[in-house]
């Protein structure tokens, strides 16, 4: 119920391409969707989120879509840059006991950008 | 704005042995984290703290790991004794309050049990 799928495990694009990062989840209490990006030896950075009350959210050449009825959420990349190598995780978050909020990642997609 | 900051950044032990890993919040940040990112995989909640006191620990394994935060500021992750498949990167994160949605990640201590 808590879970978060997330494909691909791994990705490669080249340069100037667009990345495409799929999540799915179960638990309809879920109510805020963060992407992390982490680059090895560091530990995870938010890049994006959304709320279930909107489709899409754009922030530069990231895009979140959300689909509600089919509980799933993905991540475009635009113009993808070899800088954008890295990991990128999905995430959701609902309130835990307490009012207190916790996230719930997906296991990770390893992007490759090839100049 | 100072980051999270965790020690030591690598540690190496044998099966059985312990060790604690030490993190600081950024200043003000009332809620603090342990996850554990094995590799391959997605963090994985282990502890959240309010200030000082624990909100949920329902994915800690007791019998091993125990995690204190003292003065609701600096916070300590201890495992006695350690088992090889304990080895993962801990990091620990902190949001402004319980309801604020969004952590800051250290960079983490990975851990090596041989």
């Amino acid at each position: 119920q808590q879970q978060v799928k997330q494909s691909p495990q791994s990705l490669i694009v080249q340069k100037g391409g667009i990345s495409i990062i799929n999540c799915a989840y179960e638990n309809t209490a879920f109510d805020y969707f963060p992407w992390y990006q982490q680059f090895p030896g560091k530990g995870p950075a938010l890049l994006i989120a959304i709320r279930p009350d909107v489709s899409e959210k754009k922030e530069g050449r990231f895009t979140i879509s959300f689909n509600k009825s089919a509980k799933q959420f993905s991540l475009h990349i635009m113009d993808s840059q070899p800088g954008d190598s890295a990991t990128y995780f999905c995430a959701a978050s609902t309130k835990s006991s307490g009012s207190a909020r916790q996230l719930t990642f997906g296991s990770g997609t390893q992007l490759t950008v090839l100049p | 704005e100072a980051g999270v900051a965790q020690s030591p950044r690598y540690k190496i032990i044998e099966k059985r042995q312990s060790v604690a890993f030490w993190c600081n919040p950024i200043s003000g940040h009332a809620t603090l984290y342990w996850y554990q990112q094995i590799l391959g995989q997605g963090p994985k909640l282990l502890i959240q703290f309010q200030n000082n006191g624990v909100v949920d620990d329902s994915q800690l394994p007791k019998d091993r790991f125990s995690a204190e935060r003292l003065k609701g500021v600096d916070s300590t992750l201890k495992i006695q004794p350690a088992k090889l498949e304990d080895s993962a990167v801990y990091l620990c994160a902190s949001s402004l309050q319980f309801m604020n949605t969004e952590a800051f990640f250290g960079q983490g201590t990975r851990l090596t049990v041989v």
